[in-house]
C-alpha cells in the first residue's frame, strides 16, 4: 500500500470545523483513501472513504484533491467527543489477499472546550 | 446488531503460559482480521482469516503465535509461552465482504494482555 503523511498532532475550539490533511503523492489508480478514528481505550472505526469524488457521510466530509495526491477529513462541528487519533490509509482492494489495513503514526486531534 | 465482540478485555498471564483471545465476529461476516498496538504504538497487522482459511498471516511472529477461525465459533489467537514483549491491546476486525465500494473494517474493544 502506498504511504500516507499526516501531522503528528492538531487542536482545535470545540463546536468549529476541523481540516485534517493527507499526503498520499504515490497514491495509484485503484487506491482508495480511507479514514478511521480510535479514541482512547477503544478500538479503531471507520470514518469514511472515497476514491476520486468528494464524499459526506453523517460523521464526515471527506475532500480529495483532483489530482489525489492529498486529500482533508473535515469534520463540521468537533465535539469533545471527536478527541481521537485520526488516520488515513490507502487501500487498494484490486488483489485479492491485500485486505489489511496499514496504520500510520495518524494526527492525534485534541479538542479544547 | 451487536459489534464485534472480544474476550476476555483483561488478561494477565505470567511468563511462559498460554494466552488465548477470543473474537466473535458481528453477524453476517465472514472475514475477520487481527491487529496488536504496542503500548505508544500504532497498529500493526497480524493476521487475516475467513471460515477455515487462513488468507494472510504476514504480520503474524513466526513463532509461538497461531490463529484460526473455525467453521462454528468465535476466531482463536493463540500465544504459547507469552513473554513481556507480548504485553499489548490485541484488536479483533471483521467485514462482510471484500467488495471495494463497502469495505469497512468493525473493530472490537480488544484484549489487554499484560505479560509479568
Amino acid at each position: 500500500d502506498a504511504k500516507t503523511t499526516q501531522p503528528n498532532s492538531m487542536e482545535s475550539n470545540e463546536e468549529e470545523p476541523v481540516h485534517l490533511p493527507c499526503n498520499h503523492s504515490t497514491i495509484s489508480g485503484t487506491d482508495y483513501i480511507h479514514w478511521y478514528r480510535q479514541l482512547p481505550s477503544q478500538g479503531p472505526e471507520y470514518v469514511i472513504h472515497g476514491l476520486t469524488s468528494n464524499v459526506n457521510n453523517r460523521m464526515a466530509s471527506l475532500a480529495i484533491a483532483e489530482d489525489r495526491k492529498s486529500s482533508t477529513l473535515i469534520l463540521h462541528r468537533a465535539t469533545l467527543r471527536d478527541a481521537a487519533v485520526y488516520y488515513c490509509i490507502l487501500r487498494d482492494l484490486s488483489n485479492f489477499g491485500n485486505e489489511k489495513l496499514t496504520f500510520g503514526t495518524g494526527t492525534r486531534l485534541t479538542i479544547i472546550p | 446488531n451487536a459489534g464485534v465482540m472480544q474476550n476476555p478485555r483483561h488478561l494477565v498471564r505470567r511468563r511462559g503460559q498460554e494466552a488465548r483471545l477470543r473474537c466473535s465476529p458481528m453477524k453476517g461476516h465472514s472475514h475477520v482480521y487481527w491487529y496488536r498496538q504496542l503500548p505508544e504504538e500504532g497498529l500493526k497487522f497480524m493476521v487475516y482469516l475467513q471460515k477455515e482459511n487462513i488468507i494472510d498471516e504476514s504480520g503474524m511472529p513466526k513463532e509461538r503465535f497461531s490463529a484460526e477461525f473455525p467453521k462454528e465459533g468465535p476466531s482463536i489467537l493463540r500465544i504459547q509461552q507469552v513473554v513481556r514483549g507480548d504485553s499489548a491491546a490485541y484488536f479483533c476486525a471483521s467485514s462482510r465482504t471484500r467488495q471495494a465500494s463497502s469495505y469497512e473494517q468493525y473493530f472490537g474493544p480488544g484484549t489487554r494482555l499484560t505479560v509479568t
